[in-house]
């Protein structure tokens, strides 16, 4: 299958800092980046949608100013979460769509961040 | 709002016997089914997807599709410890979704040596 890094694997912040999570897609070209956040024993959450050329499409009750995504050629996307608090320490995963009508996801290997 | 539900389990079959996960959802225009493998402090991993109504085979895994039940399965044979995963159903949104996927909750499977 196609393969999806993410950098870094995990990162410990301070509150109010920043962290910049970046997700690529090694071997194919994503016209379409997804970010999912996944808190423990729970299923993954969808929060945006990430267009290569084109501003992101957050899902509800998701704060476009608080995560900010940049998908700025078609094998990169790019999560910053701004100002992090604890309750943003979660595991994020982003994906990439290969191109064509089933649409598979390849999930990136996740970002564990905690926020202290 | 549409939704993917599955039984939570946690399932538990003994090495070597067919491990049945089951998955309904809700949005009748759904075309293509995914099934995905989690293992626990990992990211998903794609088993197999299926788009057609009927049976799917790779390996020891088969999906199964029902769309007039809005159904679908994935059934394990020869289960193995290895097998041991939360497997995420997901379903891909119906015109105009941009592709999304809604994601069940998953079921635990364990495999018992």
């Amino acid at each position: 299958g196609a393969v999806v890094s993410q950098h870094p694997s995990w990162v410990i912040c301070k509150s109010g800092t920043s962290v910049k999570i970046e997700c690529r897609s090694l071997d194919f070209q994503a016209t379409t980046m997804f970010w999912y956040r996944q808190f423990p024993k729970q299923s993954l959450m969808l929060m945006a949608t990430s267009n290569e050329g084109s501003k992101a499409t957050y899902e509800q009750g998701v704060e476009k100013d608080k995560f900010l995504i940049n998908h700025a050629s078609l094998t990169l996307s790019t999560l910053t979460v701004t100002s992090a608090h604890p309750e943003d320490s979660s595991f994020y995963i982003c994906s990439a769509r290969v191109g064509g009508p089933v649409a598979e996801q390849f999930f990136g290997p996740g970002t564990r961040l905690t926020v202290l | 709002q549409k939704e993917v539900e599955q039984n939570s389990g946690p399932l538990s079959v003994p090495e070597g016997a067919i491990a049945s996960l089951n998955c309904t959802y809700s949005d009748r225009g759904s075309q293509s089914f995914f099934w995905y493998r989690q293992y626990s402090g990992k990211s998903p991993e794609l088993i197999m997807f299926i788009y057609s109504n009927g049976d799917k085979e790779d390996g020891r895994f088969t999906a199964q599709l029902n769309k007039a039940s809005q159904y679908v399965s994935l059934l394990i044979r020869d289960s193995q410890p290895s097998d041991s995963a939360t497997y995420l159903c997901a379903v891909l949104g119906s015109g105009g979704s941009n592709y999304k996927l809604t994601f069940g909750k998953g079921t635990l499977l364990t495999v018992n040596p």
